[in-house]
This record gives C-alpha cells, structure tokens and sequence, in this order.
C-alpha cells in the first residue's frame, strides 16, 4: 500500500516552459487535492477533486490547471511557467466520509524551481 | 488577514521540555481542528484531530479547542529530540477543504 505517491520528486525550468505534475493514490478515496507551499504561507489550495472527471478552484488557482479522468490520478499542469511558481507542491487524498471532514493524506511533494 | 494565524517561530526548547503551540482563527464556521506533523523535506502526517470544542489527550500530546476565543492549543510533554518538525494547524467548517496555518518550526535540543 503505497499511499500517495508524487512523481516527479525535483524539477527545474525555465520561464515559459511546461510541465505536468502526476499524483496517485491507492486508497480509493474520492477526493483528491494539490496544494503550493511556500515559506510563511503555509499550504494553499490550488485545486481540488470531489470525485473522477471533477475539478475545482482553490485558493490560488491561477496559472494552473488539473484533470482527474481516473479515480486514482490528479494531474496538475503549469502551461507556462513563471518564477512566481517556484515551490514545494504537495498532492492530498481523502475519504468521503458523509459530509465529515476527514484526514487528508499528503504525497512526498514534487520540489520546483522556475528559473 | 489570514483566515488562520500562527507563530512560525522557530521554536527551541530543550530535552524534557513542554512545547506549547497555537493559532487564532478569524471564521467562526470552523468545527473541525487538526494538526499535521511535517519533518524536513516530507509530507505532512496528521497527528490530532478535534472536534468542536475541547480537549484531547493522545499519549504526550494535547489538543485543546476554545472556540469562543477562536484559538487552538497544541501542548507536547516530555518532549524528544524526534518531535523536531513543523508543526501546522488546520481547519474546516462543515466541508472537506482545510485552512491551513504557516506552521511552527521547533527543535528539541538533546
């Protein structure tokens, strides 16, 4: 049972380049999310997923794009990156547990720096 | 403002000592309180989970919830040299999206 899982772990681009950020669960949860974080800010939702083939906007949502067409995978994509997205990105998963709030379990996190 | 405040510290205290963290909340529709334990360069790992007000108790850590102060506690005993980490509040109201704090760093010197 590996959890979530991040790939890639590092990644360095340059600006105006793309990429696409993957994140797997084995749990069968329904929810899924990523999250930016940057020193003194905390974690902050970029988007989230209450279920396959449904996204959503966070928090900071701009300059970012995601598509959950399997239950198990939430794809974050930056089409054209900018120094502004240098973080530590974090991907979450969580049950639907009837309208409670659950435990979010985190990935590794993917390390980005846009040069 | 932030919705959530927290003291980033850092934090450190000896070997032994109580550690005593906490943030303030501004959204009175928060019910649930968590906090999340991440060491360096990991994820973050959920290490208690309150609802509403009040206290718990999880070997030597406490949660405690005051919500008409809208101000979270977290206090660890008998602290080691592997409770260094960031510690990082987080909340919601009756949805599963979590506002989170920008943590606290504390180092427990041996």
């Amino acid at each position: 049972n590996a959890g979530v899982t991040q790939t890639p772990k590092f990644r360095v681009l340059k600006t105006g380049q793309s990429m696409t950020l993957l994140c797997a669960q084995d749990m069968n949860h329904e929810y899924m999310y990523w999250y930016r974080q940057d020193p003194g800010m905390g974690l902050r939702l970029i988007h989230y997923s209450v279920g396959e083939g449904t996204t959503a906007k966070g928090e900071v949502p701009d300059g970012y794009n995601v598509s959950r067409l399997k239950k198990q995978n939430f794809l974050l994509g930056l089409e054209s990156a900018a120094p502004s997205q240098t973080s530590v990105y974090f991907c979450a998963s969580s049950y639907e547990a009837g309208g409670l709030v659950d435990e979010q379990f985190f990935g590794p996190g993917t390390r980005l720096t846009v040069l | 403002q932030k919705e959530v405040e927290q003291d980033p510290g850092p934090l450190s205290v000896p070997e032994g000592a109580i550690v005593s963290l906490n943030c303030t909340y501004s959204n009175s529709a928060f019910q649930y309180f968590m906090w999340y334990r991440q060491y360096s360069r990991k994820g973050p790992e959920l290490l208690m989970y309150t609802y509403s007000s009040g206290n718990k108790e999880d070997g030597r850590f406490t949660a405690q919830v005051d919500k008409s102060s809208k101000y979270i506690s977290l206090f660890i005993r008998d602290s080691q040299p592997s409770d260094s980490a960031t510690y990082l509040c987080a909340m919601s109201a009756n949805d599963y999206k979590l506002s989170f704090g920008a943590g606290t760093t504390v180092t427990v010197r041996a």
